[in-house]
């Protein structure tokens, strides 16, 4: 049981490029959710999903796209990276909503664009 | 808005120390409230959890009383350990269920033996 997953570990783009994050969960969880952290700013979420086929913007969308094609994935694709998304992005998933439902995270991805 | 406000770190303690990190939140309706650990190279965990007025969460020997009055969400802990050397991170979930988590800054945790 490996939980929660992240692919790749490390990235470094330029200005420009194009890149997708994986996160993959075994544990047959309905919501996922994409968030970035940066230094002195906690955790912030950018994209999130209540179940297959379904994403939702969070707190900061701009410059990226999801999808949720199955049910354990969710993909995060920047598109045209800028030295504004230099950042450490964490996957995180959870059974349902409410506050009794738990998210777990995954070990994160750092990505850098120069 | 919704928003959680931690103490600035980092914060630094010898072994066996009493341990307060300050939480205080902003929020509409009823939130419910959260501290998360991170520890180096790592994902966050949950460390414990509150949803409603005077609760208190536990965990590992660390506490959080749930304050409406005060809006605040402290964690303590009355002995620390080098192990527990990580990043805080206090968050809200507001009265939805939606699951989004707001989160707090963070902050260091430094013990020394």
């Amino acid at each position: 049981n490996a939980g929660v997953t992240q692919t790749p570990k490390f990235r470094v783009l330029k200005t420009g490029q194009s890149m997708t994050l994986l996160c993959a969960q075994d544990m047959n969880h309905e919501y996922m959710y994409w968030y970035r952290q940066d230094p002195g700013m906690g955790l912030r979420l950018i994209h999130y999903s209540v179940g297959e086929g379904t994403t939702a913007k969070g707190e900061v969308p701009d410059g990226y796209n999801v999808s949720r094609l199955k049910k354990q994935n969710f993909l995060l694709g920047l598109e045209s990276a800028a030295p504004s998304q230099t950042s450490v992005y964490f996957c995180a998933s959870s059974r349902g909503g409410g506050p009794s439902y738990e998210q777990y995270f995954g070990p994160g991805t750092r990505l850098t664009v120069t | 808005g919704n928003s959680v406000t931690q103490m600035e770190g980092p914060v630094t303690l010898s072994e066996e120390a009493f341990l307060t990190i300050n939480c205080t939140y902003t929020a509409t309706g009823y939130p419910s409230l959260f501290w998360y650990v991170q520890y180096p190279g790592e994902g966050l965990q949950l460390l414990l959890k509150a949803t409603k007025a005077d609760d208190k969460g536990s965990n590992k020997g660390f506490e959080a009383t749930y304050r409406k009055e005060t809006t605040s969400f402290h964690l303590e802990k009355g002995s620390v350990q080098v192990s527990d050397s990580a990043v805080y991170f206090c968050a809200l979930t507001p009265s939805s269920n939606t699951g989004k988590l707001i989160f707090g800054q963070g902050t260091t945790l430094q013990v020394k033996p």
